[in-house]
């Protein structure tokens, strides 16, 4: 059975202090693993998909990098918008659903 | 172009009553899914439609949960003789075979 974990649960940032969200993953042959963004009373927002290890991608202030067990999501000198939950999934090979961590939960104080 | 659109935004419901769910995929995307989320969790796999393929139904919790899809249209999920631990934000993803998922906003269920 697929599994992603991630951590911290929260994380709360002064702005412009970077850090990272890690996102640790079983799955048997990895199609791709997704980051996505959820804002409070909103769905799921897609930010990256990343499908080898070594590969990384980049997107403002984002930049997500995959290994063959983890992924990280950086942020460098976060702002107040980018408090928000992401969230982890990879995607199995041969297989369409996607497994989720919990999250993590990113506060960015101004 | 519009993204994916589910209705209602928010469903209050008694224990015991039947609620249905309502889902629209961006247009020309060959698969629809839901999940639920109950809070603090991950989001669970509920149901897989594929084109005219029969549907992946095997994340439904029980057989009080059931979802339809019409061709590569509206879903429409059903539960039935909902409890207190039915509630939840239930999503709506669509996707071009099995690329990015796209997600809508969520029906959040409240069952009292």
């Amino acid at each position: 059975e697929d599994q992603v974990t991630q951590s911290p649960e929260a994380l709360r940032l002064q702005e412009g202090e970077s850090s990272s969200l890690n996102c640790s993953y079983t799955v048997s042959g990895l199609r791709g693993l997704f980051w996505y963004r959820q804002d409070p009373g909103k769905g799921p927002e897609f930010l990256f998909t990343l499908y080898s290890a070594g590969e990384e991608k980049e997107k403002e202030r984002l930049k997500a990098t995959l290994t063959k067990k983890e992924s990280f999501l950086h942020i460098t000198a976060p702002k107040p918008e980018d408090s928000a939950t992401y969230l982890c999934a990879v995607q199995a090979l041969n297989d369409y659903k996607l497994s989720f961590g919990a999250g993590t939960t990113v506060t960015v104080r101004a | 172009g519009a993204g994916v659109s589910q209705s209602p935004s928010n469903k209050v419901t008694e224990k015991g009553k039947d609620v249905e769910l309502r889902c629209d995929p961006i247009s020309g995307h060959t698969a629809l899914y839901w999940y639920r989320q109950r809070l603090g969790q991950g989001l669970e796999f509920l149901i897989y439609f594929q084109g005219n393929s029969a549907p992946d139904k095997s994340g439904l919790p029980s057989d009080r949960f059931s979802a339809e899809r019409t061709g590569e249209s509206v879903s429409t999920l059903t539960i039935q003789r909902t409890q207190q631990e039915d509630s939840a934000v239930y999503l709506c993803a669509s996707s071009h075979g099995t690329n990015t998922q796209y997600f809508g906003p969520g029906t959040r269920l409240t069952v009292l």
